[in-house]
């Protein structure tokens, strides 16, 4: 069974306080990794997705790596609004298959003006 | 902006009273997916269109059912809800099946009372 696992599940910064989140995952031929952010009362917002080991992807302060066993995102300077719920989601299984997202928990980050 | 649009935000429905949740993409995407999430859990699919192809997920219960008129549009039926029914409902879309990127709407937020 894919497994994904977040840490931590709450991160408070100070603003500027740059910190990385993990997220770990057990799955059977990963095909691809996705990083969204969420507010609270919205849907998820997409972030990154990451294929293969390696990967690295960048958007303004996130950027997001990919290992054989996790990921991390990383938040460098992070302002009040990167306060929000990050999560992590794995697809695999075979190729051409309609496989379900395995979301992790999340990582309910807050930013301290 | 090409989008996938819920309606409505907030649904509130009694005990047993059927109700249904709408979601239309302006995309152009071949797959879409409902998904359930509750405080401070992680979404879970429910099931999801591939064209008009249905695919259920072993664990949805049998309350809930969905119908996909067209392309642009999908629609969550829960037939008789209870108190454990009252959850966020996500649509999202992929432009296809396999590792691609799933985009999510705002979510409808239901209450059973």
């Amino acid at each position: 069974e894919d497994q994904v696992t977040q840490s931590p599940e709450a991160l408070r910064l100070q603003e500027g306080e740059s910190s990385s989140l993990n997220c770990s995952y057990t799955v059977s031929g990963l095909r691809g990794l996705f990083w969204y952010r969420q507010d609270p009362g919205k849907g998820p917002e997409f972030l990154f997705t990451l294929y293969s080991a390696g990967e690295e992807k960048e958007k303004e302060r996130l950027k997001a790596t990919l290992t054989k066993k996790e990921s991390f995102l990383h938040i460098t300077a992070p302002k009040p609004e990167d306060s929000a719920t990050y999560l992590c989601a794995v697809q695999a299984g075979s190729s051409g298959s309609a496989r379900q997202l395995t979301f992790g928990s999340g990582t309910q980050l807050t930013v301290l003006p | 902006d090409a989008m996938v649009i819920q309606n409505p935000r907030y649904q509130v429905t009694q005990f047993g009273k059927p109700v249904t949740l709408s979601c239309s993409q302006t995309l152009n995407h071949n797959v879409m997916y409902w998904y359930q999430q509750k405080s401070s859990q992680a979404p879970k699919l429910l099931f999801h269109y591939y064209d008009k192809d249905f695919n259920n997920e072993a664990d949805t219960p049998d309350n809930f059912q969905s119908r996909r008129p067209n392309t642009s549009f999908c629609f969550l039926d829960i037939r008789s809800p209870g108190l454990g029914d009252a959850a966020m409902y996500l649509c999202a879309t992929s432009r296809d099946r396999g590792a691609e990127t799933q985009y999510f709407g705002p979510g409808t937020r239901l209450l059973v009372l």
